[in-house]
C-alpha cells in the first residue's frame, strides 16, 4: 500500500511553454502533498506544501506564480511550471501523506519523480 | 532555514563490509528518517525514528535518534551490491501551524564493489 505515481516520468519542452506534472496517491487518500525539486547530485529541496482544497504554502524563494499547484482532490495534485526556462530543468518529486499538514510522525510517501528538460 | 550536515559524502566499500553514516543539525528535530534513492527514482523510506534515544532496526539496517535530538546515524551491516544508491537523512520539524516539513541532508553516495 501507499503508492504514489507521477506523470509524466520525463518531459522535454521548449523555453516559454508551460508544463503540467501530476501526482497521484493510488491506494490512499492524501490530505497533504508536497512538491520537491532536486538538481543533479543535490538534495531534495521542498518547494511547497498543499492541503486538499486549500491554497499551497510555498517555501521562501519559490515563485508561486511560476509554479502553480492545484490539489483539487484527495488523490491528485498538479504542479504547473509556467513559462519554463532552461534553469527550471530539474527532477521534480512529489510526496503524499495521509495526515493533515504532514503531521508529526506521519510518513511521506514519495513518487518516482518527473525529469524536466527545458530547451 | 534548518540545515542538516550529512557525512560522509560518498563511500566505496567491498561487499560484506559494514557501513556507517550520520547526520547532525544545529537545531532540534521531532522525527528523524532515513531514505534511499536509486538513480532516476524517488526516495524510499528505510527507517523512521520518533523518540530521542530510539534505536530501530530494519533487516541489516540500524538507525538511532540521538539523545540531543540533533543527530542520527544509519548503519548497514554486511553490505551487498544492491545497497548501492544515495542515502538521505531527513528531519521533520514544525514549520508553523499544522505543517511538519522535511529537511533533507545532502546525501551519502554508497558504492559497493562485489
Amino acid at each position: 500500500g501507499a503508492v504514489v505515481s507521477q506523470h509524466p516520468s520525463w518531459v522535454i519542452c521548449k523555453s516559454g511553454t508551460s508544463v503540467k506534472i501530476e501526482c497521484r496517491s493510488l491506494d490512499f487518500q492524501a490530505t497533504t502533498m508536497f512538491w520537491y525539486r532536486q538538481f543533479p547530485k543535490q538534495s531534495l529541496m521542498l518547494m511547497a506544501t498543499s492541503n486538499e482544497g486549500s491554497k499551497a504554502t510555498y517555501e521562501q524563494g519559490v515563485e508561486k506564480d511560476k509554479f502553480l499547484i492545484n490539489h483539487a482532490s484527495l488523490t491528485l495534485s498538479t504542479l504547473t511550471v509556467t513559462s519554463a526556462h532552461p534553469e527550471d530543468s530539474s527532477f521534480y518529486i512529489c510526496s503524499a501523506s495521509r495526515g493533515l499538514g504532514g503531521a508529526l510522525g506521519e510518513t511521506q510517501y514519495f513518487g518516482p519523480g518527473t525529469r524536466l528538460l527545458v530547451l | 532555514g534548518q540545515q542538516l550536515n550529512q557525512s560522509p559524502q560518498s563511500m566505496f566499500i567491498q561487499e560484506g563490509e559494514d557501513v556507517s553514516m550520520n547526520c547532525t543539525s544545529s537545531s532540534i528535530f521531532n522525527t528523524w528518517l532515513w531514505y534511499k534513492q536509486d538513480p532516476g527514482e524517488g526516495p524510499v523510506l528505510l527507517i523512521a525514528l520518533y523518540k530521542a534515544g530510539e534505536l530501530t532496526s530494519n533487516g541489516r539496517l540500524t538507525a538511532q535518534f540521538g539523545i540531543t535530538r540533533k543527530d542520527s546515524f544509519l548503519n548497514i551491516s554486511a553490505s551487498i551490491p544492491s545497497d548501492v544508491g544515495i542515502y538521505f537523512c531527513a528531519g521533520q520539524s514544525d514549520s508553523g501551524g499544522s505543517n511538519y516539513k522535511l529537511t533533507f541532508g545532502k546525501g551519502t553516495l554508497l558504492t559497493v564493489n562485489p
